[in-house]
Parts: C-alpha cells; sequence; structure tokens
C-alpha cells in the first residue's frame, strides 16, 4: 500500500504567519489523466471534518483562498497564509489513487 | 446540501459485532461513493471502504474478512458491519462522501470496545 508521510506531528505558529505542512508518498500520486488523488482535510474539535484541497491544489468550495495546495509526484505541501485563530486544527493527508486508501498520520497546528 | 450523520451504541463487547448506520440527506446514495472511515485514539485515520452508486463494495485488506457495508436506498442509509471486535476497534467512526476525495463527512461516533 502507498505509504504517506507527514513529518511534522505539532507546528507551533502565530496568528498571521505562513505555515507550511508537507506530505511525502511512497509512490507518485499521478494517474494517466493528469491529476493527483492527493488531497487534505482538517479536523477541529466540535467541528465535521473539512475537505480542503483536492487534486493536490484544487480548493473545494467555500475554502479560503489563504489555504494553498501544491507538489507533483510524490512530494506535496499544504500552505496556509496569514494563519488565522480558527485554523488551529488537525490537518491531513489523503491518497485516493490506489486502494487501500491511506491517510498521513496528521499535522497539529497550534497557536504559539 | 449534503449532510451525513453516523448513528449506532457507543460500547460493544469484545467479539461482538459492531454496527454503525450513516443517514444521507440532500443526496441520493444511488450516485457516487460511500466510505466508511475511522479515526483511533492517538489521531491515526484508516479507510474501512465503500459502497458504490451500483451497490458494489471495496475494502481495506487489513479488515479482511470482518467488515461489511451494505445500503438501504429506500432510507438513503448505509451501513458498516464489523465483526469479531477488540480493544483495537476501538474509534471515532465517520462516514463520508467519496468523489475522488471525501468532500463530505459525517460529524463522527465514538464506538468502545469494552467488556
Amino acid at each position: 500500500q502507498i505509504t504517506l508521510t507527514q513529518q511534522a506531528e505539532s507546528l507551533w505558529v502565530s496568528p498571521g504567519e505562513k505555515v507550511s505542512i508537507t506530505c511525502r508518498a511512497s509512490q507518485s500520486l499521478l494517474y494517466t489523466d493528469g491529476k493527483h488523488y492527493l488531497s487534505w482535510y482538517q479536523q477541529r474539535p466540535g467541528q465535521t471534518t473539512k475537505a480542503l484541497i483536492y487534486h493536490a491544489s484544487i480548493r473545494t468550495d467555500g475554502v479560503p483562498t489563504r489555504f494553498i495546495g501544491s507538489g507533483s509526484g510524490t512530494e506535496f505541501t499544504l500552505s496556509i497564509e496569514d494563519v488565522q485563530p480558527e485554523d488551529i486544527a488537525l490537518y491531513y493527508c489523503l491518497q485516493t489513487l490506489k486502494k487501500p486508501y491511506t491517510f498521513g498520520a496528521g499535522t497539529k497546528l497550534e497557536l504559539k | 446540501e449534503v449532510q451525513l450523520q453516523e448513528s449506532g451504541p457507543g460500547l460493544v463487547k469484545p467479539s461482538q459485532s459492531l454496527s454503525l448506520t450513516c443517514s444521507v440527506t440532500g443526496y441520493s446514495i444511488t450516485s457516487n461513493y460511500w466510505g466508511w472511515i475511522r479515526k483511533f485514539p492517538g489521531n491515526k485515520m484508516e479507510w474501512m471502504g465503500y459502497i458504490s452508486y451500483s451497490g458494489s463494495t471495496s475494502y481495506n485488506p487489513s479488515l479482511k474478512s470482518r467488515i461489511s457495508i451494505t445500503r438501504d436506498t429506500s432510507k438513503n442509509q448505509f451501513f458498516l458491519q464489523l465483526n469479531s471486535v477488540t480493544t483495537e476497534d476501538t474509534a471515532t467512526y465517520y462516514c463520508a462522501r467519496s468523489r475522488g476525495y471525501f468532500d463530505f463527512w459525517g460529524p463522527g461516533t465514538m464506538v468502545t470496545v469494552s467488556s
């Protein structure tokens, strides 16, 4: 199965700063349709899990533009520019290229 | 808007079966794919499987023959059954819609396996 590595278990950030969360796959997530099957999710306590990014770089409806997905092949990044207090959450990457679908271990974003 | 809601017992005894329901509103389960995902204590996430718009299923091999996902299209619900549970199946269980990624999720339901 494909392994996703999110190296940072936790990241500390101050409001207004930029932060990047990385996700490395054990094999390329590029499919023959030219799309990468890598998505990002946000989990906040008491809130429903929110899909932020799919196909590595496409924001889902309503997601603020400060959330930016980038990367290709096996290396992907979720960047959050101008971090807001409501961005403090747990973030996961997920690959849906091959079954079993697999998640990264999660990165917890915390306030300094 | 698509909404999903998990329901089921919060406590299951070891060796018994875990049964959960996902009720979907705002969208028919006869379109797209509908999955189950769980989050263990310690935050590890695991995709368990899905049922498709046609009723076909796909499961995580890690769950071997313990898992079954079924549906009732008349009620717009789909179901998870996990047999022979152990304490290692203690987790928060989520249902979600899959369209190449999981775009809508339920709030999750915590299930504890304990005698």
